[in-house]
This record gives C-alpha cells, structure tokens and sequence, in this order.
C-alpha cells in the first residue's frame, strides 16, 4: 500500500460542476502540498496545509490531520481546470515529499 | 521574475553514456530538490539541498547518480552509465524555506529518452 492514495485516479466532469479530489495517507506529516501538472506537464503549486483549510479563487484545500485526510474542492469546474492533481506529503523528519499518484481531471465544456 | 530553469528541455542518449542535467533555481532560493517522474508513474524524490548543509541523498536510486550545488545556487544532476530504465522527465524545484514547508516552484523538466 502506498503511503499517499489519492481517489478517484481518473475523473471526468461538465462544465461547471463541482469537483473533489481526494488525498489519504498512512505516516505522520508535517504539511500537505497539492500541485497542478498541466497537459504540457508543467507543474504548479497549488496549496501548502498542515491544519484547516485554505481557498484560493475556486479552489479550496482542508485537511484533517486526526482522519489523515485531506480534499481538494474546484468550485464552478471550467474546461482549463483539465490537468492532473497531485497531493504530496512531507513526513514529521527529513525533507523529502511523497507524492500520490495523481488524479487525472477532465473538464467537458 | 524568472523562475526555475532548467536545460536541456531533451535529452536522447545512448544506453552507457553518461549525462549531465542542470537546474537553475529562483535566485535567492536556498532549499533546492530534485525529482524523477517515469512514463505512467508518479514523482519520485530524488535528492534535497539545502544551503551548504549536507545533502539529503535518500532518494538517489542508485549510485549510478549524482547531483552537486556548486555555490549555493545552480545544481547539476549526473547519471553515469545511463540505462533504459533512466529515460524519465526529470523535474527540480526551489523553495525559499528550508524546511520544506514551503511552496516549491517546479521547472519545466528535462526529458531524458536513453536508447
């Protein structure tokens, strides 16, 4: 089982849906990024969380530290918002990041 | 500003050869890492720097690479012997905190393709 499992792998929507993603994991963290991997395969952070929640435009992060959980919500989905979602984990020592798998999001205008 | 960097954007090279990637990271940035996403696969941690402490090499899968920081700032990643199983994008990324708590800003990748 891998440290970090994200749900579903492959996700598609209409135009204007509401969307979550959905992030496990297994080991103590002391933060949770989600990143943006774009079709060309450029990657941006989205959102660093080690307790409650965070919003930014149409997209809200939380995490339940107790659960070991977090979601990642797009609000009003849009066509552009196509991309994969990745939910990485930094452990309590050290500085590496795990990451998920990622979930494949597809946006139908 | 200008972001990470790094070059080339592809590599194609044969099975046994040696390769040199190299990462340019946001100026000022001291927190420095180095990440392998295979076909199909999910990021894979491959190396962390962090000032002139030593480096975190945890994630190195064999010593067949390698990575320096040459004056706190431009990384070089090497893998020597390259074989097929190396062909991936590999991506770096800075930050501005050491702990890694930090958002990290990702460059384009380096695809690597060994023959």
């Amino acid at each position: 089982k891998n440290e970090v499992e994200q749900s579903p792998q492959n996700l598609t929507a209409q135009e204007g849906e509401f969307i979550t993603i959905n992030c496990s994991y297994s080991v103590g963290i002391s933060a949770l990024h989600w990143l943006q991997q774009h079709p060309g395969g450029g990657i941006v952070s989205l959102f660093m969380l080690s307790s409650g929640k965070k919003k930014h435009g149409r997209l809200i992060a939380t995490i339940n530290i107790q659960e070991k959980h977090s979601s990642l919500h797009i609000t009003a989905s849009h066509p552009r918002d196509s991309a994969v979602y990745i939910c990485a984990v930094k452990g309590t020592s050290g500085s590496r990041l795990t990451f998920g798998e990622g979930t494949q999001l597809t946006v139908n205008p | 500003g200008a972001g990470v960097s790094q070059s080339p954007s592809n590599k194609v090279t044969e099975k046994g050869k040696d390769v040199e990637l190299r990462c340019d990271p946001i100026s000022g940035h001291t927190a420095l890492y180095w990440y392998r996403q295979s076909l199909g696969q999910g990021l894979e941690f491959l190396i962390y720097f962090q000032g002139n402490s030593a480096p975190d090499k945890s994630g190195l899968p064999s010593d067949r690479f390698s990575a320096e920081r040459t004056g706190g700032s431009v990384s070089t990643l090497t893998i020597q012997r390259t074989q097929q199983e190396d062909s991936a994008v590999y991506l770096c990324a800075s930050s501005s905190a050491p702990s890694g708590q930090e958002t990290q800003y990702f460059g384009p990748g380096t695809r690597l393709l060994v023959l």
